[in-house]
C-alpha cells in the first residue's frame, strides 16, 4: 500500500546534527513533491519545507532556513531531512507527506507515521 | 506569511449533533488560477494528520459525506452534519495559495 516511513530521529546535544530519512513505498515516488512537517510537543502544525518530484526546486521555512536541508535520491524512493546546529527549539516530531502534485501546492495526501527528534543537553 | 486562524479553539459535542469549525486566513486564498487554496486535515489522538477537504469543499476519497467545506477569500467552514466518536482529534485548516504554508492552530474536538 502507499505508505511513508521516516527514521532517523533521537535525543541528540544541542549544536549536533541529524539526517532524517523517509523511505516512500506503494507509488511513483519521483512523481510527487514532499514536504517536511513539524509538530512541537503539543503544539500545531508548522511547514518546514518541500521538495519538487525532480530535487530541483526546495523551499524551507524561515526558522529553518540555512540550518536544514532537503534531498531525495529517486532512484531508493527516499527522502532525506539534514539538520544542523540543532536547538531545543527543533524538538518535535518530523512527518514526512506526499503532495498530491508534482509540486507543492495541492495538499498532503499521504503522511509518514512521524519520528521524535529530542533535543537536549 | 498568511496567518490562519481557527475558532473555537475547542468543541464539545454531543454523538449526532452538528459542529461548525471556523478558519480565517489574512489574505485572498482565491489565486489567479481561479482555485481556492484551503485545506482542512483531521489529527486524531496519537496519529498523524490526514486529509479531509481540499481546495475548500471536495471531500478527500474516503471521508464520510457527513464533513463539508464551505467559504471563500478568507473566511472558510467546515462542518460535521452529526458528529460521531471516531470524529474526536484536532482539526486544522491550510492555505497552500503561496509559500511558507500555514497551518491554523487547530480546532480540538470532543465528545461529551
Amino acid at each position: 500500500q502507499v505508505q511513508l516511513v521516516e527514521s532517523g530521529g533521537g535525543v541528540v546535544q544541542p549544536g549536533t546534527s541529524l539526517r532524517l530519512s523517509c523511505a516512500a513505498s506503494g507509488f511513483s515516488f519521483s512523481s510527487y513533491g514532499i514536504h517536511w512537517v513539524r509538530q512541537a510537543p503539543g503544539k500545531g502544525l508548522e511547514w518546514v519545507a518541500i521538495i519538487w518530484y525532480d530535487g530541483n526546486n526546495k523551499y524551507y521555512a524561515d526558522s529553518v532556513k540555512g540550518r536544514f536541508t532537503i534531498s531525495r535520491d529517486n532512484s531508493k524512493n527516499t527522502l532525506y531531512l539534514q539538520i544542523n546546529s540543532l536547538r531545543a527549539e527543533d524538538t518535535a516530531v518530523y512527518y514526512c507527506a506526499r503532495d498530491r502534485s508534482s509540486a507543492w501546492r495541492y495538499g498532503m495526501d499521504v503522511w509518514g507515521q512521524g519520528t521524535t527528534v529530542i533535543v537536549s543537553s | 506569511d498568511i496567518v490562519m486562524t481557527q475558532t473555537p479553539l475547542s468543541l464539545s459535542v454531543t454523538p449526532g449533533q452538528p459542529a461548525s469549525l471556523s478558519c480565517k486566513s489574512s489574505q485572498s486564498l482565491l489565486h489567479s488560477d481561479g482555485k481556492t487554496y484551503l485545506y482542512w486535515y483531521l489529527q486524531k489522538p496519537g496519529l498523524s494528520p490526514q486529509l479531509l477537504i481540499y481546495d475548500v469543499s471536495n471531500r478527500f476519497s474516503g471521508v464520510p459525506d457527513r464533513f463539508s467545506g464551505s467559504g471563500s477569500g478568507t473566511d472558510f467552514t467546515l462542518k460535521i452534519s452529526r458528529v460521531e466518536a471516531e470524529d474526536v482529534g484536532v482539526y486544522y485548516c491550510m492555505q497552500s495559495i503561496q509559500l511558507p504554508l500555514t497551518f491554523g492552530g487547530g480546532t480540538k474536538v470532543e465528545i461529551k
